[in-house]
């Protein structure tokens, strides 16, 4: 079975700082990893993925996230956050060999960037 | 513009109703998929559906149902027998087929209020 952990509700960060939002996963073999980002009463937009290749994957607005297979890991970080970048986030993942299966996602980090 | 088109954008349902959640994707994407999200619980996967005439159930298909008459078209009907439909619904697609991450493109996403 697939399954996503994004261990903290709420992320609060100051405008400036850098910023990290947890995800863990559990696949059988390896992982497509996404992360979305969703403001309110919207729909999700992709930020980054990671496939395979380099564990350091560069995405929109300046966010990138680092893939740990050993921890099972796939944090966002972002190096001086906006006040802007305030909305919900969404890890994602699906095994590579899992036969098109759906996405199945966490259950959201809400961050908050204070001026 | 390629897109996935979800509406009504709010949709306020009586007790005993069925009511109907249009998604229509121009993207030629194979798959489409339906999720409910609820504060604090992330999406949810209703439905699914790689090919037309044919679609899985996901999670929580109790009290929901679906068809996929033509490639482009998903529609999501939320049934007297959900006794608890007051969440925003998402829909969503991707390909399948080709070279690609199998990342999903989401609709904006309607609102369901039970009165």
């Amino acid at each position: 079975a697939q399954s996503v952990a994004q261990p903290e509700d709420q992320v609060n960060v100051a405008e400036g700082n850098p910023l990290t939002v947890k995800c863990t996963y559990s696949v059988s073999g390896n992982p497509y990893l996404f992360w979305y980002v969703q403001y309110p009463n919207r729909g999700l937009q992709f930020l980054l993925k990671y496939i395979t290749g380099d564990n350091l994957v560069k995405g929109s607005y300046g966010f990138e996230a680092e893939f740990n297979k050993s921890q099972t890991s796939f944090h966002l970080k972002k190096p001086s956050a906006l006040v802007s970048d305030s909305a919900l986030y969404f890890c994602a993942v699906r095994a590579l060999n899992s036969g098109n299966t759906p996405l199945v996602f966490g259950k959201g980090t809400r961050l908050s960037v204070i001026a | 513009d390629g897109g996935i088109t979800q509406s009504p954008k709010y949709l306020f349902r009586k007790e005993g109703q069925n009511v109907t959640l249009s998604c229509e994707q121009n993207l030629n994407h194979d798959a489409m998929y339906w999720y409910r999200q609820d504060p604090g619980q992330g999406l949810r996967l209703i439905y699914y559906s790689q090919i037309v005439n044919d679609f899985q159930k996901g999670d929580i298909a109790e009290g929901y149902s679906v068809s996929r008459e033509k490639k482009e078209s998903f529609p999501l009907t939320v049934t007297s027998a959900q006794k608890n439909p007051t969440a925003f619904y998402l829909c969503a697609s991707t390909t399948l087929t080709g070279p690609g991450d199998y990342g999903y493109t989401f609709g904006s996403g309607t609102s369901v209020t039970v009165v």
